[in-house]
């Protein structure tokens, strides 16, 4: 597609209830990233995929966390027994090359987001 | 880790009137670079800096890249209503391939 698709745009999930949060990077692009924002906050790194592999889980906020990019294109975030402060924007960025920092691609291209929202 | 610090956090102004807004890091920062967020969508690119004391312009948009590789500047000239929106500043983690943000300069613009 044209750009990075993120579904739902809005999810309303009752404490403890598991939720999937859905990207379709953009066609051909290896790198795929999924980033948190808190309300007034900066984006905040949460995995890495280059293809289908998973090579940077570091900022996954605990075990209820969990990525997976099956076949190196769509990704899933699912967030198990969903907590309040859960309550957060889900960005979705991919890229081109191997490196979505640098060169002059420009990097990253981020999609709209879902907002989750755990009552 | 690293941390990315922007200032101010928010700017109220005049419509025409120039911007500027920095970004500062206690750590050296290889890349910098600068997004705008509007409401309900993500960040987009506005101007990438890759070498110390670079200087590039997009538009009415000039960025720089500081000398010591521990702050950024960005300057908006005779802004309009469609500037308004969330900055960020952002930068690679060392040694990996995730990006670390600022908290964000939120400008908003009277007509």
């Amino acid at each position: 597609g044209a750009g990075v698709s993120q579904s739902p745009r809005y999810k309303v999930a009752k404490r403890g209830q598991d939720v999937a949060l859905r990207c379709d990077p953009i066609s051909g692009h290896v790198s795929l990233f999924w980033y948190q924002q808190a309300l007034g906050q900066g984006p905040e790194f949460l995995t890495y995929f280059q293809n289908e592999a998973q090579l940077d889980k570091s900022g996954l906020p605990s075990d209820r966390f969990f990525a997976e990019r099956p076949e190196g294109s769509v990704s899933t975030l699912k967030i198990q027994r969903t907590q309040q402060e859960d309550s957060a924007v889900y960005l979705c960025a991919s890229s081109f090359g191997y490196r979505g920092t640098g060169g002059s691609d420009g990097g990253y291209t981020f999609g709209s987001g879902t907002r989750l929202t755990v009552v | 880790g690293q941390q990315l610090n922007q200032s101010p956090q928010s700017m109220f102004i005049q419509e025409g009137e120039d911007v500027s807004m920095n970004c500062t890091s206690s750590s050296i920062f290889n890349t910098w670079l600068w997004y705008k967020q509007d409401p309900g969508e993500g960040p987009v690119l506005l101007i990438a800096l890759y070498k110390a004391g670079e200087l590039t312009s997009n538009g009415r948009l000039t960025a720089q890249f500081g000398i010591t590789r521990k702050d950024s500047f960005l300057n908006i000239s005779a802004s309009i209503p469609s500037d308004v929106g969330i900055y960020f500043c952002a930068g690679p983690s060392e040694g990996a391939q995730k990006l670390v943000f600022g908290q964000g300069t939120r400008l908003t613009i009277n007509p």
